[in-house]
């Protein structure tokens, strides 16, 4: 079993849907979660970033951690064409030990969002 | 300012070569991390290094090293390549260690034949 499981979609939907993804995690000492989102051929770009459970918001976009369920989500308001790209969650458990810096992704979601 | 910066872009290589990847963090910015991305998954961390020292190590073999140098740039080393090395390779600057905010290069693009 993957440490982070995503749903790799692919996820299609109208402009201006609200868009939803999902992560769910199984090792406890996570406590950093970021959302990233790369375009094709392109590196991650940090999108999100929170630490421990609760929401965060910037813009359209809403992050939310339940440390409970093991389970991060990203809403996406009204969706744009633009917004169009694999979505990849990402989680770490801090410095200590040999996890020291260390990102765990899950294996992305593939969004298009069509006029 | 610019971003975190990765060369070459993309290479071909042959099984059993060697690679030199290299990567320039964020000015300001003292740790880099190396990634693994094979197509449609995510990232898998290799290395994290921080003060030109190793700070963590990923699920690879002793054929992938890695150094940090005093402007605290770095170089990722792959020994006697693989089919399997084929993948994105993807550096990650951050403004410390500990911290985890890490910010993508757009990647190296290596191509093993």
């Amino acid at each position: 079993q993957k440490e982070v499981e995503q749903d790799p979609g692919p996820l299609s939907v109208p402009e201006g849907a609200i868009v939803s993804l999902n992560c769910t995690y199984s090792n406890s000492a996570f406590q950093y979660f970021m959302w990233y989102r790369q375009y094709s051929r392109k590196g991650p770009e940090l999108l999100m970033y929170t630490y421990s459970s609760g929401n965060k918001e910037d813009g359209r976009f809403t992050a939310q951690v339940d440390k409970s369920s093991k389970y991060i989500s990203l809403f996406i308001r009204d969706s744009q064409p633009s917004d169009s790209a694999t979505y990849l969650c990402a989680m770490s458990a801090g410095a200590g030990g040999t996890s020291y810096g260390k990102l765990t992704f899950g294996q992305g979601t593939i969004l298009t969002v069509h006029p | 300012d610019a971003g975190v910066t990765q060369s070459p872009t993309h290479l071909i290589k042959t099984r059993g070569q060697h690679v030199t990847l290299r990567c320039s963090p964020i000015s300001g910015h003292k740790s880099v991390s190396w990634y693994q991305q094979v197509l449609g998954q995510g990232p898998q961390f290799i290395f994290q290094y921080y003060e030109k020292e190793e700070r963590g190590r990923g699920n690879f073999p002793d054929r992938f090293s890695a150094r940090q140098f005093p402007n605290y740039s770095s170089e990722l080393n792959v020994n006697a390549l693989l089919l399997g090395d084929s993948a994105l390779y993807l550096c990650a600057s951050s403004w410390s260690g500990g911290y985890n905010e890490q910010f993508f290069g757009p990647g190296t693009r290596l191509t093993v034949l």
